[in-house]
């Protein structure tokens, strides 16, 4: 069966610092993979995605994504957050069926000052 | 402007009660969902239309049905609430699957 799992359910770094959120996934075939991100009482917001080609894609804000088919990853990475950076992340998986998505759990990333 | 609304944004309901949650996008996307958010959970999709009258259940349908009459409008209703439906929905619309445009959620609360 199709899985995402965040295994991260907090991450905190300081302003500036470089930041790795994890994601990984189960799915036998080649996987359509999302980051998300959802502000404070807001709905989600697509941060980039991947669909095929090079494994590293790039997002808004500065934010990219590596993905890894032999250890069955998605991480985002950012090299210098800011205190707006604040939010939770959802990473997402599709192309299995007909345009459904699932969720991870979410990362709640807070932005020490 | 691509816009997802969904409407009302806050609701409080007596057990028992039926609700009614609305969305509707002007992106002319031919699928909607709708999904529900609860801590720790992630999003569960609770249902996903393809167009007009054609409507499929996600992971999560008992208790909800759908309603999509105008590709624009897609209609949440649950008869009957139970306290264990209080959650925020979210409505996302999408072209062809794709990048999911999501609304701002509708906060439920069953006492």
């Amino acid at each position: 069966a199709q899985s995402v799992t965040q295994p991260d359910a907090r991450v905190t770094v300081s302003e500036g610092a470089s930041l790795q959120l994890r994601c990984k996934y189960s799915y036998s075939a080649t996987p359509y993979l999302f980051w998300y991100v959802q502000y404070p009482r807001q709905g989600l917001q697509l941060l980039l995605k991947y669909y095929s080609g090079d494994p590293v894609v790039q997002g808004v804000n500065s934010f990219e994504a590596e993905f890894s088919k032999s250890n069955s990853s998605f991480h985002l990475q950012k090299a210098s957050v800011h205190w707006s950076d604040s939010a939770v992340y959802f990473c997402a998986l599709g192309g299995y069926n007909q345009g459904k998505l699932i969720f991870g759990q979410g990362t709640k990333l807070s932005i020490k000052p | 402007d691509m816009k997802v609304t969904q409407m009302p944004r806050y609701l409080i309901k007596r057990m028992g009660e039926n609700v009614l949650l609305e969305c509707g996008q002007d992106m002319s996307h031919e699928t909607m969902y709708w999904y529900r958010q609860d801590p720790g959970l992630g999003l569960q999709l609770i249902y996903i239309s393809y167009d007009v009258d054609s409507n499929s259940e996600g992971d999560i349908p008992k208790g909800y049905r759908v309603s999509r009459k105008k590709r624009e409008h897609f209609s949440l209703i649950l008869d009957s609430a139970k306290t264990n439906q209080t959650s925020v929905y979210f409505c996302a619309s999408s072209l062809g699957g794709n990048t999911l445009y999501f609304g701002e959620g509708s906060r439920l609360i069953v006492v």
